[in-house]
């Protein structure tokens, strides 16, 4: 049995930085990949970035390119993700998700709790 | 990139219906489409992986189909527990784009 377990809520001025983390268990690190999806209030989801098996290396979007960092702990089985420069337009809920790229396909299938972060001055 | 493309943004229908969602993404992806359920407050769930594999534990109600730029989710007999968001992502390559979601709402 897959689970993700999220940090708790946060709440965070313009300009600082967050770090979420997103503990696995019944799978490890070096089974899977975890990714980080992002919700803003009214908006859909959005995909933040991940480490990516056929490229190699963490992927990021471009949107949050120079602004966040995803790092795993393969020890303790936790993936984090790193918000910097924040402003308010990143109040979201950040949810992560391991990432499967397997023959069969790829595609996120668990899913943790998510992260409510509020920033607000 | 590739864009996705889902229509409609929100549709209202009733318990037993049958409702049809559809995705096009801009570049032609195979069959690397995945579709997802999301309820406010909760994690995102599964429904169907590569155009047309049902997750594990998913109901046979939910089905997929498409290739190429297009693709369909249909729900067979709406049930109230399907009254929700429902997204589609592109598999294919990085970055892993979504749809804009539609919201599947009571009549």
């Amino acid at each position: 049995q897959v689970h993700l377990e999220q940090s708790g809520a946060e709440v965070k001025k313009p300009g600082a930085s967050v770090k979420v983390s997103c503990k696995v268990s019944g799978h490890t690190l070096t089974e899977v990949s975890v990714h980080w999806v992002r919700q803003a209030p009214g908006e859909g989801l959005e995909w933040m970035g991940g480490f990516d098996l056929e490229e190699g290396e963490t992927i990021y979007a471009q949107k949050f390119q120079g602004r966040v960092t995803i790092t795993e702990d393969t020890f303790t089985g936790t993936a984090y993700m790193e918000l910097s420069s924040l402003r308010s337009q990143d109040t979201a809920v950040y949810y992560c998700a391991t990432h499967r790229e397997l023959l069969s396909g790829n595609y996120f299938d668990y899913w943790g709790q998510g992260t409510p972060v509020s920033v607000s001055s | 990139d590739i864009q996705v493309t889902q229509s409609p943004s929100s549709l209202s229908a009733s318990v037993g219906d049958r409702v049809i969602i559809t995705c096009r993404t801009s570049q032609t992806i195979g069959r690397h489409l995945n579709w997802y359920q999301h309820k406010p407050g909760k994690a995102p769930k599964l429904l169907i992986y590569t155009a047309s594999y049902l997750q594990s534990g998913v109901p046979s109600r939910f089905s997929g189909s498409g290739s190429g730029t297009d693709f369909t989710l249909t729900i067979s007999g709406l049930q109230p527990d399907d009254f929700a968001y429902y997204y589609c992502q592109q598999g294919d390559s990085s970055p892993r784009t979504f749809g804009q979601g539609t919201k599947v709402e009571l009549k």
